[in-house]
């Protein structure tokens, strides 16, 4: 099993564009999540979602959008990029459906210029 | 939504020295505390955690105690070791709303 992947490892974006990260599992997990880590900050949930079809907003979903059309995928979208999205972006999935026992992707660490 | 305080920011120990990381928390319907483990450049990743119903958990060297009645965890390393440096994340899940809530972090050194 590759477990939980993220696409891309890096990227660089300017102010107003767009973009998508990826993420899948193989593990048939039903929960799946998406945080962004900035330093002093901790983890900070945007989205989750317990089943295809399911999504829900989590701290700081405010200029984020998320989809879940199948169990293995979770695409996060940026629609129009800012400097305060500059982070580092971690997917994470769980067996249940209450968000226990997470397994991390290994992230993606974005900068918007 | 739930807020968790972790202390301390930043701990340094000799090696073999213990270590102990304590989270407080506020909500008492939260049920799952589990703590996590970050090296440079790396992914979080799980490595104990414990239930509302349960009072202590352990694993070699690492344990986790949960008071809930004074609504704190700690995580406790005993015998450290080098490879044991890296930022703890404690966090945890009100099992009602589905949301993990992540302390601040604690950057733990052991100095050889």
């Amino acid at each position: 099993n590759a477990g939980v992947t993220q696409t891309p490892k890096f990227q660089v974006l300017k102010t107003g564009q767009s973009m998508t990260l990826q993420c899948a599992q193989d593990m048939n997990h039903e929960y799946m999540s998406w945080y962004r880590q900035d330093p002093g900050m901790g983890l900070r949930l945007i989205h989750y979602s317990v089943g295809a079809g399911i999504t829900d907003q989590g701290e700081v979903p405010n200029g984020y959008n998320v989809s879940r059309s199948t169990t293995e995928d979770f695409p996060l979208r940026l629609l129009s990029a800012a400097p305060s999205q500059t982070s580092v972006y971690f997917c994470a999935s769980a067996p249940g459906l209450a968000g226990e026992t997470q397994y991390f992707g290994p992230g993606t660490r974005l900068l918007v210029l | 939504g739930e807020n968790v305080e972790q202390h301390p920011s930043t701990l340094s120990v000799q090696e073999g020295d213990s270590a102990v990381i304590k989270c407080t928390y506020s909500d008492s319907a939260s049920n799952y505390f589990p703590w996590y483990k970050q090296e440079l450049g790396k992914r979080p990743q799980l490595i104990i955690d414990i239930r509302s119903n349960v009072g202590e958990k352990k694993d070699q060297r690492i344990a986790v105690t949960l008071n809930k009645t004074a609504k704190h965890f700690s995580l406790h390393i005993t015998e450290t070791q080098p490879e044991d440096s890296a930022v703890y994340f404690c966090a945890l899940l009100k099992g009602s709303n589905y949301k993990l809530t992540f302390g601040k972090g604690t950057l733990l050194t052991v100095n050889p």
